[in-house]
């Protein structure tokens, strides 16, 4: 039973780039929720996805979106990349009851780097 | 303001100690806390407790929940270095569309 799978694992980007980080949820889960998790900090809630729209976002600017695939993916896009967005990027997928998220199951994460 | 704040920051101890983890929280609307465990890269999960649960227990880890005082306890008993990791409390708020807020974490070093 395949976790929760992301890539790239590591890359580096430049200011003002773009990067799009994608996720595979664990088998049988149908919403993913994306999280940054800077250095020496907990994880930061960005958004959450379910049945393909945009459920809820956390207090992260317009520069970070999102798409969830009829598949259950998720892509988090950024754009224009600042120097502070270079954070461990993490993915969690749970199974959605009645609108209660339950319990997060994480990836591996995806490093980005911006220089 | 922090929603969650973990306590101590780091904790260092010897091999067979006891350690005391603690979590505490401020949310509009409470449905449950999550106990993780963070020792690279992907958090793995250790426990969940919510209303109907406010007791678990694994192995050498155990956890309680005080719904009243609004904070949590994580207990490792005779800690092995295996145990050397952050741990990351996350509570789930209703209030705001059952968001998780996580802690900062306590790093935990267990040393030979």
């Amino acid at each position: 039973d395949a976790g929760v799978t992301q890539s790239p694992t590591h890359l580096i980007k430049t200011r003002g780039q773009q990067v799009t980080l994608r996720c595979s949820p664990k088998s049988g889960h149908d919403t993913v929720s994306w999280y940054q998790q800077a250095l020496g900090q907990g994880p930061q809630f960005i958004f959450q996805y379910y049945e393909e729209e945009e459920r809820q976002r956390g207090n992260f600017p317009d520069r970070f979106s999102g798409h969830q695939f009829p598949n259950y993916s998720s892509e988090l896009n950024v754009n224009a990349l600042l120097l502070g967005d270079s954070a461990l990027y993490l993915c969690a997928s749970s199974f959605d009851i009645l609108g209660w998220t339950g319990e997060l199951f994480f990836g591996e994460g995806s490093r980005l780097t911006v220089l | 303001e922090d929603k969650v704040v973990q306590s101590p920051l780091s904790l260092v101890v010897h091999e067979g100690d006891t350690v005391t983890l603690n979590c505490s929280y401020e949310v509009t609307n409470f449905r449950s806390l999550l106990w993780y465990k963070q020792e690279k890269k992907a958090p793995t999960f250790l426990f969940m407790l919510t209303s109907s649960g406010i007791e678990k227990k694994s192995g050498r880890l155990s956890s309680i929940l005080d719904k009243k005082e609004l904070f949590s306890i994580l207990n490792i008993t005779a800690t092995q270095t295996g145990d050397s990791a952050v741990y990351l409390c996350a509570v789930e708020d209703r209030g705001t569309g059952n968001q998780f807020y996580f802690g900062t974490g306590t790093s935990l070093t267990v040393i030979p």
